[in-house]
């Protein structure tokens, strides 16, 4: 099962920021939040991950909180070409062997909007 | 550019028929993964492997089996199709070094008549 809860959908404005939460109030001390999203008829693409900093790259922020219990992906300014289901997932990285597996949940399908 | 195949984008099999789902990556991963996708379910985890000849069940396993005798090769079996398995089904690999993450195949959409 999912380690994680996501809203269902969004609804963001082209242009402005898209901000998306996800709770995972279960998650350890080892485990890192990952994002992944993926575009219509394609397979899902990593986008970020961490464990307790903020991290940006060319796509995206992740902010998480201090407790860890939750964290918000944010596309500063969101396109046409970002709307997709977007997945948050906990894992430990450094698990081997079994616990390698990835468990995906059932997203929120972020629409922007003209 | 990094790559995870599969062999079939769109296939589509009668109700008993063995069905071979074929995957294959080429940046050396030591994991993968096989996934169905269904509308309003997500992605839900049949099968991974975390090495060759290695498999562990996901979450939804039952009438599936894997094989991974090659690094490279990880193949979903249906063993009698039944239409409740007609699907979106999608593969990825992963490497185990941190901070590296899963790469997915572009699907292969089955319909089982």
């Amino acid at each position: 099962d999912a380690k994680t809860t996501q809203p269902p959908s969004m609804d963001c404005a082209e242009g402005r920021a898209a901000n998306l939460p996800c709770n995972h109030s279960t998650i350890s001390g080892n485990e890192y939040v990952y994002w992944y999203r993926q575009i219509h008829s394609q397979g899902p693409q990593y986008i970020i991950h961490g464990l307790k900093n903020n991290e940006t790259n060319e796509m995206a922020s992740l902010i998480i909180t201090e407790d860890r219990k939750s964290s918000t992906l944010i596309l500063p300014h969101a396109t046409l070409r970002d709307t997709a289901v977007y997945y948050c997932i906990v894992r430990d990285p450094f698990g081997g062997g079994a616990t390698n597996k990835l468990i995906f949940g059932t997203g929120t399908l972020l629409a922007v909007q003209p | 550019d990094v790559k995870v195949t599969q062999s079939s984008r769109y296939l589509v099999k009668r109700t008993g028929e063995k069905v071979f789902l074929e995957c294959v990556q080429d940046m050396d991963h030591e994991n993968m993964f096989w996934y169905r996708q269904d509308p309003g379910l997500g992605l839900r985890l049949i099968y991974f492997s975390y090495d060759v000849k290695m498999k562990e069940k996901g979450d939804i396993p039952e009438g599936y089996s894997v094989s991974r005798e090659k690094k490279e090769r990880f193949s979903l079996i249906l063993e009698s199709a039944s239409t409740n398995q007609t699907s979106m089904y999608l593969c990825a690999s992963r490497n185990d070094r941190v901070g590296t993450e899963a790469f997915f195949g572009q699907g292969t959409r089955l319909t089982v008549v």
